[in-house]
């Protein structure tokens, strides 16, 4: 019931294209949806959350859809960017602070 | 602010040894937390503190041990490494109370077992 299901691994798209990324969970007690991304050597850094009140949120060109009924939500990336290849991690808890369940991640590549 | 710092940066264990990876964060936060990753597994939470003096268990704490003595401070500390612990260690912080839940992310420790 602590898992997050994400997909897909690997993520190869053209600049300017929309990758979409997807994560689904069990446990209904979540309220918090943040998702990470993450630079080969470095530690990931927050990019956008969403709590469960909201279907969609916007910061810049990255946007978290959320679906509260079918248990998923995605990060779409608009007008995609060679500086945005990364690693990307959805994750989920419950209160925030407490035990963080991260999915497996997935790795984008955006090539000019 | 240096945020949150570990060291060191890279450690090569033998098996059988012992050893304690360093976070300090410098941002006064009450939420501190140890994840290690593994390639295609994403983190995995190993041991969290909500304060001084109060940590818990993760997902994972089997061979792992830490302690919070003071509000900066988080040591893990591997006891009779194994090859299953190789993996890439990671800190964070968050502050804790009303507002954002966002985790400040150290830069990581690599570590092999061998």
């Amino acid at each position: 019931q602590q898992q997050v299901k994400q997909s897909p691994q690997s993520l190869i798209v053209q600049k300017g294209g929309i990758p979409i990324i997807n994560c689904a969970y069990e446990n209904t007690a979540f309220d918090y949806f943040p998702w990470y991304q993450q630079f080969p050597g470095k530690g990931p850094a927050l990019l956008i959350a969403i709590r469960p009140d909201v279907s969609e949120k916007k910061e810049g060109r990255f946007t978290i859809s959320f679906n509260k009924s079918a248990k998923q939500f995605s990060l779409h990336i608009m007008d995609s960017q060679p500086g945005d290849s990364a690693t990307y991690f959805c994750a989920a808890s419950m209160g925030g602070y407490q035990k963080v369940t991260f999915g497996t991640g997935t790795k984008l590549q955006v090539i000019p | 602010n240096a945020g949150v710092t570990q060291t060191p940066k890279f450690r090569i264990l033998k098996i059988g040894q012992s050893m304690t990876l360093q976070c300090t964060q410098d941002m006064n936060h009450n939420y501190m937390y140890w994840y290690r990753q593994d390639p295609g597994m994403g983190l995995k939470l190993i041991y969290y503190s909500v304060g001084a003096g109060i940590t818990d268990k993760g997902e994972v704490p089997n061979g792992y041990n830490v302690s919070r003595s003071t509000t900066e401070d988080f040591p893990l500390r591997l006891e009779l490494a194994a090859p299953s612990q190789t993996s890439v260690y990671f800190c964070a912080s968050t502050p804790g109370g009303q507002g954002s839940y966002e985790q400040y992310f150290g830069p990581g420790t690599r570590l092999t077992v061998t």
